[in-house]
């Protein structure tokens, strides 16, 4: 049972543009949620963090919104680089930190 | 760079055998935790460790063990491997174990024929 889904394995956005990507889970007891960034051959980067007692959490380029009542989270990248092409792994945990549950990842593509 | 040191980077072995993965966390870090990344099941936790003691466990085998050191650096010991086991192993840490920003390592490429 995947607790953490990103629907979308695969999105692809022109230079400038916005990107968003969406996550959704389904555990309630979820408290804190973090997006990493991928690269080929690289551990995930830490990117952006909310926590649930928020709904935006905004850093530079990156913003993340969450909506506790649809167990929803997207992170909106504007504008979107070339450099942003990589895998986007969206993460949830509860009770006080400790272990991170996963979505699937979400290849983001950017053409120039 | 995130601090995190994993060695070694890839690893090929073959069924059977026995192998350690060793991580070093971030200066400061006190919690460490171990991943498998395969590529079906995605980023799968496997154990935490804060302090040398061990602190949450998660689908984690009973081939599999751990262990974090008085340094804080941190093995994981995979034995009788299986094809199965071939995967990436990735290592992260924290400040402490109620931080939840995780910091993760480069990764070791575990490769089982």
């Amino acid at each position: 049972d995947q607790q953490v889904k990103q629907n979308s394995p695969s999105l692809s956005v022109q230079e400038g543009r916005i990107s968003i990507l969406n996550c959704d889970y389904t555990n309630s007891m979820f408290d804190y949620f973090l997006w990493y960034k991928k690269y080929p051959a690289e551990g995930p980067t830490f990117l952006i963090s909310i926590s649930s007692i928020k709904d935006k959490n905004e850093d530079g380029r990156f913003t993340v919104f969450l909506n506790k009542s649809a167990k929803h989270l997207s992170l909106h990248i504007v504008p979107s680089q070339p450099g942003d092409s990589a895998v986007y792994f969206c993460a949830a945990s509860g009770n006080q930190g400790g272990k991170l549950i996963f979505g699937q990842g979400t290849e983001l593509s950017v053409k120039p | 760079d995130s601090g995190v040191t994993q060695t070694p980077k890839h690893l090929i072995t073959a069924t059977g055998q026995r192998v350690t993965l060793r991580c070093s966390p971030r200066s400061g870090d006190l919690s460490v935790y171990w991943y498998q990344q395969s590529l079906d099941q995605g980023l799968q936790f496997l154990i935490q460790y804060y302090n040398g003691e061990e602190r949450a466990k998660g689908n984690i085998l009973e081939r599999f063990s751990a262990q974090q050191f008085p340094d804080l650096h941190s093995e994981l010991n995979l034995s009788s491997l299986e094809l199965g086991d071939s995967a990436l192993y990735f290592c992260a840490s924290s400040h402490s174990p109620g931080y939840n920003e995780q910091f993760f390592g480069p990764g070791t490429r575990l490769t089982v024929l």
